[in-house]
């Protein structure tokens, strides 16, 4: 079947500091991979997407590469900053399926 | 452009009645998902809605059912409330039923099952 497991919060870091969150993945076939953000009070969003092996999607200074071989897209970013403190998701969606599958979300808190 | 409401964002209920949680979807979107959130887990799916009808749907038994408008507004309904219902639901929008995985997502309605 299809699961994401992410690595296990909360994850606190000082501003600039550097971030990882590890995302692997079990599926059939070649998903999608995605991270989504959510921010306090606010809804998920989309972060950046993957559609297959090797692609790195990339937005706000945040970056993940789909790596097939060890089936990964752990989310990184150079220089975390305070507004980057929310709940990060991992999913995938198999081709042809209309839903995600979400892994339990990593709480990042970045203090000043 | 307006994103995805959901309504109402908080509610209690005891086990046995039912519960009725609505969404309206961003502007131009046609296809409609629901998700439930239990607390420290990530959501799962449990229907999406395109042009008013079913369009696929997760592990959840039948009192889980919806609606789609024609205004492409949803609503999800669950009936006999248990008390492992509790949890936040989650609606998202998107265009067309060849879900690219791109959602936009709702605030969630809390649910809270005594």
């Amino acid at each position: 079947g299809n699961s994401v497991t992410q690595m296990e919060g909360p994850v606190t870091l000082s501003e600039e500091a550097f971030l990882t969150i590890n995302c692997t993945y079990t599926a059939t076939g070649y998903p999608s991979l995605f991270w989504y953000v959510q921010y306090p009070g606010e809804g998920l969003q989309l972060l950046l997407k993957a559609t297959k092996a090797d692609d790195k999607g990339s937005n706000k200074g945040f970056e993940a590469t789909y790596r097939k071989e060890t089936t990964s897209f752990h989310l990184e970013k150079g220089s975390v900053q305070v507004s980057d403190s929310a709940v990060y998701f991992c999913a995938l969606k198999q081709g042809g399926a209309n839903n995600l599958f979400f892994g339990t979300g990593t709480r990042l808190t970045v203090i000043p | 452009e307006t994103g995805v409401t959901q309504s109402p964002t908080h509610l209690i209920k005891t086990r046995g009645q039912q519960v009725t949680l609505r969404c309206s979807s961003q502007s131009g979107h046609n296809t409609v998902s629901w998700y439930q959130q239990a607390l420290g887990q990530g959501p799962q799916f449990i229907f999406q809605y395109y042009r008013e009808e079913e369009n696929g749907r997760g592990n959840f038994p039948p009192r889980f059912s919806g609606l789609q408008f024609p205004n492409y507004s949803s609503e999800l309904n669950v009936n006999a409330l248990e008390l492992d219902d509790s949890a936040l639901y989650l609606c998202a929008s998107s265009w067309g039923a060849a879900n690219t995985g791109e959602l936009f997502f709702g605030e969630g309605s809390r649910l809270t099952v005594l």
